[in-house]
């Protein structure tokens, strides 16, 4: 059984415009979700995470929104920029310290 | 600066060979974790340690074994390489209170032909 839905696969945004990508996941024991950005020929990287206990978050052009009730979290990108073309994965952890990740978005900003 | 680093970067080996993949981390991180990329599939868990001695199974380690002897490296070791094993290889870590972030390693891209 897959325990996070990545949606869509691919996305191509012009720049400038508004990046999303969503994931569900079906455990409720999950109490940490991460998105992660990953380039060409480089290890994932953390761009933000968030915790159940708040909603939303916020780092600059960077947003994640957070259901709880609807098991559910995006990552909005505001402005996007060619640079932030990477591919994009969400993953939930909890207490046992495992992440598990769901399959990526490949995202295209076009200049 | 703490770093984890991987090493082959790449590496193309036969059908039935034994291959290590090395993963050294100088966060001293108790957690360590390997996984593989494959397109369409994301990252899956192979196995991982949360300590010395320690070793797990992800969900995909058939074919895939790990020994942790110290803090810092965590070798992943194909027993029989066999060409569904192609694939890009990461290794993490992660310490700290409670689950937070995983640092990833540049990864190490395996062929096996």
């Amino acid at each position: 059984q897959q325990q996070v839905k990545q949606s869509p696969q691919s996305l191509i945004v012009q720049k400038g415009g508004i990046s999303i990508i969503n994931c569900a996941y079906e455990n409720t024991a999950f109490d940490y979700f991460p998105w992660y950005q990953q380039f060409p020929g480089k290890g994932p990287a953390l761009l933000i995470a968030i915790r159940p206990d708040v909603s939303e978050k916020k780092e600059g052009r960077f947003t994640i929104s957070f259901n709880k009730s609807a098991k559910q979290f995006s990552l909005h990108i505001m402005d996007s920029q060619p640079g932030d073309s990477a591919t994009y994965f969400c993953a939930v952890g909890g207490s046992n310290y495992k992440l598990t990740f769901g399959k990526g978005t490949l995202l295209t900003v076009n200049p | 600066d703490a770093e984890i680093t991987q090493s082959p970067r790449h590496k193309i080996t036969e059908t039935g060979r034994q291959v290590t993949l090395a993963c050294h981390q100088t966060w001293n991180h108790n957690n360590m974790f390997w996984y593989r990329q494959d397109l369409g599939h994301g990252l899956r868990l192979i196995h991982y340690s949360y300590g010395v001695h320690d070793t797990n199974k992800g969900e995909v380690s058939d074919g895939y074994s790990v020994s942790r002897s110290n803090t810092e490296d965590l070798p992943l070791t194909l027993e029989s390489a066999a060409s569904s094993q192609t694939s890009v290889y990461f290794c993490a870590s992660s310490g700290g209170q409670g689950i937070t972030e995983a640092f990833f390693g540049q990864g190490t891209r395996l062929t096996v032909v």
